[in-house]
């Protein structure tokens, strides 16, 4: 499957701050990329579709002015969590998209917020 | 809204056992299906997709799909201790690979040595 990282795997920060996570595909061109969070004990919900070059498209619920998705090129897919609040800590994963059918998980970041 | 239902568990297997895990959808327009495997802190494994109403192995899982009665399962035969993990169903629409996944909360799997 497709190989895709994520940068970092773990970041603590003071409420208010901003957090900017990277998510990179290693061995092909990302057209589309997702972004899911998950908190503890629960399951996996969608936040977002990144789409290379054009306006993410975000999930019900998603504040799109507060989880800031940029897609400026086909390997890069940055997720920045704006004014984060201790109710943002969560599990932040990537994923592959297009041109894949199957949809494969990079590392994830752990966002812990004091 | 797209719902994927799941026994939360924890399903107890001895060693050697055949597992079975099962997951129903409720949107009937889905036409893709996925099991991952998680290990604790640790990001979604993929196992299996399968498409098409019937039968797919591979290796020691078979994932099966009843499309009419919106119903997926995953069997793992020769259970390893290696396999407690807890599994996700996942679901996608007719949109292919340009659409999210639905997930559901995961079954936790135990294999007793």
């Amino acid at each position: 499957g497709a190989v895709v990282s994520q940068h970092p795997s773990r970041v603590i920060c003071k409420s208010g701050t901003s957090v900017k996570i990277e998510c990179r595909s290693l061995d092909f061109q990302a057209t589309t990329m997702f972004w899911y969070r998950q908190f503890p004990k629960k399951s996996l919900m969608l936040m977002a579709t990144s789409n290379e070059g054009s306006k993410a498209t975000y999930e019900q619920g998603v504040e799109k002015d507060k989880f800031l998705i940029n897609h400026a090129s086909l390997t890069l897919s940055t997720l920045t969590v704006t004014s984060a609040h201790p109710e943002d800590s969560s599990f932040y994963i990537c994923t592959t998209g297009l041109p894949y059918n199957e949809q494969f998980f990079g590392p994830g970041t752990r966002l812990t917020v004091l | 809204q797209k719902e994927v239902e799941q026994n939360s568990g924890p399903l107890s297997v001895p060693e050697g056992a055949i597992a079975s895990l099962n997951c129903t959808y409720s949107d009937r327009g889905s036409q893709s299906f996925f099991w991952y495997r998680q290990y604790s802190g640790k990001s979604p494994e993929l196992i299996m997709s399968i498409y098409s109403n019937g039968d797919k192995e591979d290796g020691r899982f078979t994932a099966q799909l009843n499309k009419a009665s919106q119903y997926v399962s995953l069997l793992i035969r020769d259970s390893q201790p290696s396999d407690s993990a807890t599994y996700l169903c996942a679901v996608r629409g007719e949109g292919g690979g340009a659409d999210g996944l639905t997930f559901g909360k995961g079954t936790h799997l135990i294999i007793q040595p």
